[in-house]
């Protein structure tokens, strides 16, 4: 079955820094990949979409590159803010051919310290 | 701008008891879903719904659940007799038209606890 993995549950940085946070998946190749953010107690929220003939994607200080080769997925927020602080999941089809359902990783939580 | 809305935030119930999870998707919005999600662990996929009836389901979503629109607005989630491990926090989510990858919008959740 397809299995999403966030390498780090945990990321720490300065303000200012650019965060990197990793998402691989296996045993499939779905045709698009999103980034959501989650605040404690709260509902995800869409931030990205990249498809699987994108490579890089950008949105304001966010930006997602899409490797199918490696099966991997990169997110970097520039230029953090503690406001940036939050879990950041990713999402992918729960079928690669149809449907429209997401599985999710279990996510990355990123703190900005100021 | 439009949001989708849960009912109630919080639900008390007691192992065996029946409950109904209220959602309001966005008003023009095609396709349903309900995620859950246990503390500390990932969003979990239940099921999704689509011109009243069920489009895709995983194998958490078995016979002690179901889904209804019981009017032009409301979408509802029904565990028939609620286990412990029911405990979780339930996300109703809607998107426009279905299509693969469009933005799934998410309520705010009910956090049910099953004692």
């Amino acid at each position: 079955s397809q299995k999403i993995e966030q390498n780090s549950e945990a990321l720490n940085i300065q303000e200012g820094k650019t965060a990197t946070l990793t998402c691989n998946y296996t045993n499939y190749s779905p045709a698009y990949l999103q980034w959501y953010r989650q605040d404690p107690g709260r509902g995800p929220v869409f931030l990205l979409l990249i498809r699987e003939n994108e490579k890089e994607k950008r949105k304001e200080r966010l930006k997602v590159t899409f490797d199918t080769t490696l099966k991997q997925s990169l997110f970097h927020i520039t230029a953090s803010q503690p406001a940036d602080s939050a879990t950041y999941l990713c999402a992918l089809p729960r079928l690669d051919q149809a449907g429209t359902a997401l599985i999710f990783g279990k996510g990355t939580t990123l703190s900005v310290s100021s | 701008e439009p949001e989708v809305t849960q009912t109630p935030s919080h639900q008390v119930t007691q192992m065996g008891q029946e409950v109904i999870l209220r959602c309001v998707p966005i008003s023009n919005h095609l396709y349903f879903y309900w995620y859950r999600q246990i503390l500390g662990q990932k969003v979990e996929f239940l099921v999704s719904f689509y011109n009243n009836e069920i489009s895709e389901k995983s194998e958490i979503f078995d016979d002690q659940f179901s889904v209804e629109r019981p009017d032009g607005s409301n979408f509802t989630l029904k565990i028939r007799s609620t286990k412990l491990e029911d405990s979780a926090m339930y996300f109703c989510a809607s998107s426009g038209q279905g299509a693969r990858g469009e933005t799934q919008y998410f309520g705010p959740g009910t956090r049910l606890l099953v004692l």
